[in-house]
Parts: structure tokens; C-alpha cells; sequence
């Protein structure tokens, strides 16, 4: 049972570079999100999607890209990389519901990524 | 809106103490509310949760109960192990959307 697979583990990037963390779901969920994980600050939504096509910020979306073009995968894109966006980083992955209630939400091993 | 304050950590017990972590949440709606647990080195994943007022969820020894008169999810343990050594993060989502809304963590430290 592969869930929500991330792609890489471990990353270091120079100030300034772009990249792409990739993120695949293999459970048919509509609703996909990254997060980023910070020391002393628990997780943060960066972007989200309810379906293919359809995306949508969080609380700290400023330098990150995200697209949905299959219901599968999830990008997240860093477009100019800074030493603030060093983080973890999880994807995560959960069944829309129209009733919102008992949906579990399912998570990557998360991205290191350092930025130097 | 919809939020979740949890006791911030670390905690330190000693093996077989008992293990009580705070949760409370604001939320419009009925949310439904979970914890995660997170092992050094991997991501969540889901430990309990409940989906209405006076539910109790458990699973590997760990309970706890939706109170809505006093918007808690609090979590307990009996007797912790040292394998019980982890972040734990309470959760809810809403039954208006589909964001899910995390606390900011607890660290567990279990000692022999």
C-alpha cells in the first residue's frame, strides 16, 4: 500500500534555485494539501486542491506554486528559493466530504529541505 | 474560526506513568476531532479520533473523548511505554470544509 508517496526525502538548494517537491496519491482522494513544519510552530497549510483543476492558498502560500492536474499528484514548487523555506515538508491527502465530518487525512514521510 | 491550542511540551515520564496531553478547540460547526502521532524521522499518522460530541476514540491503549461543553479533546494513556515516544498533534476539521487545523505538537520523552 504505497498512500502518499514524496519525492525526494533530503534536499539541499542554494539561495535562489527553484524546485519541485512531488507528491503521489494513490487512493482516488480529492482533497490533497502540503504543509511545511517548523520548530515551535506545528504545521502550516501552504496550498491546497479539492479536485483536479482546482487549487487554493493556505496560511503561508508567498513562494510556493502548486498545480493539480491529475488527481494523483501534487506539486509544490519553490520558485526562488531563501533560507527561510528551510523546512519539512508534508503532503497529505484525505477523501472529500460534503457532511465534513470523520475524514482522515493521510500524510507523506516528509521533504527535508535545506536552503542554503 | 476554527483553531486548536494543545499543552505545549516537552514531556518527560517515566515508563508506566500516566499520560495526559490538553486539547482544546474553536470551531464553527460540528467538527469532527483527531490526534496524530509523528515517530522521529516520519510523517503523521492518525492515531484516534471522533466525529461527535460524547464519542470516545482509542486504539493502542490511548483514549480519548469529545466533550463539547468544554470544547476539549484531551488525550490519556494508563501507562506509557518508551516506544510511546513521539510528537502528538490534535487535529479537527470541520463539517463545513475540508481543512484540516493542527495544534502546534507535544513532545514525548518516555524513560525505562
Amino acid at each position: 500500500n504505497a498512500g502518499v508517496t514524496q519525492t525526494p526525502k533530503f534536499q539541499v538548494l542554494k539561495t535562489g534555485q527553484s524546485m519541485t517537491l512531488q507528491c503521489a496519491q494513490d487512493m482516488n482522494h480529492e482533497y490533497m494539501s502540503w504543509y511545511r513544519q517548523d520548530p515551535g510552530m506545528g504545521l502550516r497549510l501552504i496550498h491546497y486542491s479539492v479536485g483536479a483543476g482546482i487549487t487554493d492558498q493556505g496560511e503561508v502560500p508567498n513562494g510556493y506554486n502548486v498545480s493539480r492536474s491529475t488527481t494523483e499528484d501534487f506539486p509544490l514548487r519553490l520558485l526562488s528559493a531563501a533560507p527561510s523555506q528551510t523546512s519539512v515538508y508534508f503532503c497529505a491527502s484525505s477523501r472529500l466530504n460534503a457532511q465534513g465530518t470523520g475524514n482522515t487525512i493521510y500524510f507523506g514521510e516528509g521533504s527535508w529541505l535545506t536552503v542554503v | 474560526g476554527n483553531s486548536v491550542t494543545q499543552m505545549e511540551g516537552p514531556v518527560t515520564l517515566s515508563e508506566e506513568a500516566f499520560l495526559t496531553i490538553n486539547c482544546t478547540y474553536t470551531a464553527t460547526g460540528y467538527p469532527s476531532l483527531f490526534w496524530y502521532v509523528q515517530y522521529p524521522g516520519e510523517g503523521l499518522q492518525l492515531l484516534l479520533k471522533a466525529t461527535k460530541a460524547d464519542d470516545k476514540g482509542s486504539n493502542k491503549g490511548f483514549e480519548a473523548t469529545y466533550r463539547k461543553e468544554t470544547t476539549s479533546f484531551h488525550l490519556e494513556k494508563g501507562s506509557v511505554q518508551v516506544s510511546d515516544s513521539a510528537v502528538y498533534f490534535c487535529a479537527l476539521t470541520s463539517n463545513t470544509g475540508n481543512q484540516f487545523y493542527f495544534g502546534t505538537g507535544t513532545s514525548l520523552t518516555v524513560i525505562p
